[in-house]
């Protein structure tokens, strides 16, 4: 069954606290993003990878950190640094990132919420 | 900048009828353009996607027309379903070292009556 994974559907961060959320996905993608999506608004881009070992901020990369060591794996680590990470975190993946037009389609996972206890 | 707590435009219809969702965009460079479907607590779903080189292009149900001269983007549904309930977002690809990168709109909330 392919697809994209998003674990854990539900988290809950204390004060102070290091979070990881897990991204993976099989269907071979060369590209990976992370979005964050609050109430009532779109998604703003946070991170994103086009090949492995290699990442590059997005609109709102502050408090957060990621990392490519595998083509299908993406962890975002929400860190103590954001003050305010109640929110759905989105992962998604694409093909490819140049060429076709139609390798830009970004795939998307089920989401993680994220709470602060 | 960032806009907090806005509230999302809404559209209701009856079921059977026709909906017709739009989308302003601003960057003139964007060559691709996608809409996406998300329903409550669920990733977005693809549903259609337009090149900037085309005016119009029809899925199942589905239609999307492009006016490049005003930066405008509508998603057409025809006999709307109950199912078709769901926040629909655009997004565009500005091309060039842009590439991969979208740019998601705020969304429209659609409700479906049967």
């Amino acid at each position: 069954d392919g697809g994209i994974t998003q674990s854990p559907k539900y988290l809950f961060r204390k004060e102070g606290q290091n979070v990881t959320l897990s991204c993976e996905q099989n269907l071979n993608h060369d590209a990976m993003y992370w979005y964050r999506q609050d109430p009532g608004q779109g998604l703003r881009l946070i991170y994103y990878s086009q090949i492995v070992n290699d990442f590059q901020k997005g609109d709102i990369a502050e408090g957060y950190s990621v990392s490519r060591e595998k083509k299908e794996s993406f962890p975002l680590t929400v860190t103590s640094a954001q003050k305010n990470p109640t929110a759905f975190y989105l992962c998604a993946s694409s093909p490819l990132t140049s060429g076709e037009l139609a390798k830009n389609i970004q795939y998307f996972g089920a989401g993680t919420r994220l709470s602060v206890l | 900048g960032e806009s907090v707590g806005l509230h999302l435009p809404t559209l209701s219809v009856q079921e059977g009828d026709n909906s017709i969702i739009n989308c302003a965009y601003s960057n003139s460079a964007s060559d691709y353009f996608i809409w996406y479907k998300q329903e409550s607590g669920k990733g977005p779903q693809f549903i259609i996607d337009i090149r900037s080189n085309m005016d119009k292009r029809q899925g199942q149900r589905v239609t999307v027309l492009l006016n490049k001269t005003v930066k405008h983007l509508s998603l057409q549904i025809a006999a709307t379903q109950p199912g078709d309930s769901a926040v629909y977002f655009c997004a565009e690809n500005a091309g060039g070292t842009s590439y991969g990168k979208l740019t998601f709109g705020q969304g429209t909330i659609l409700t479906v009556h049967p």
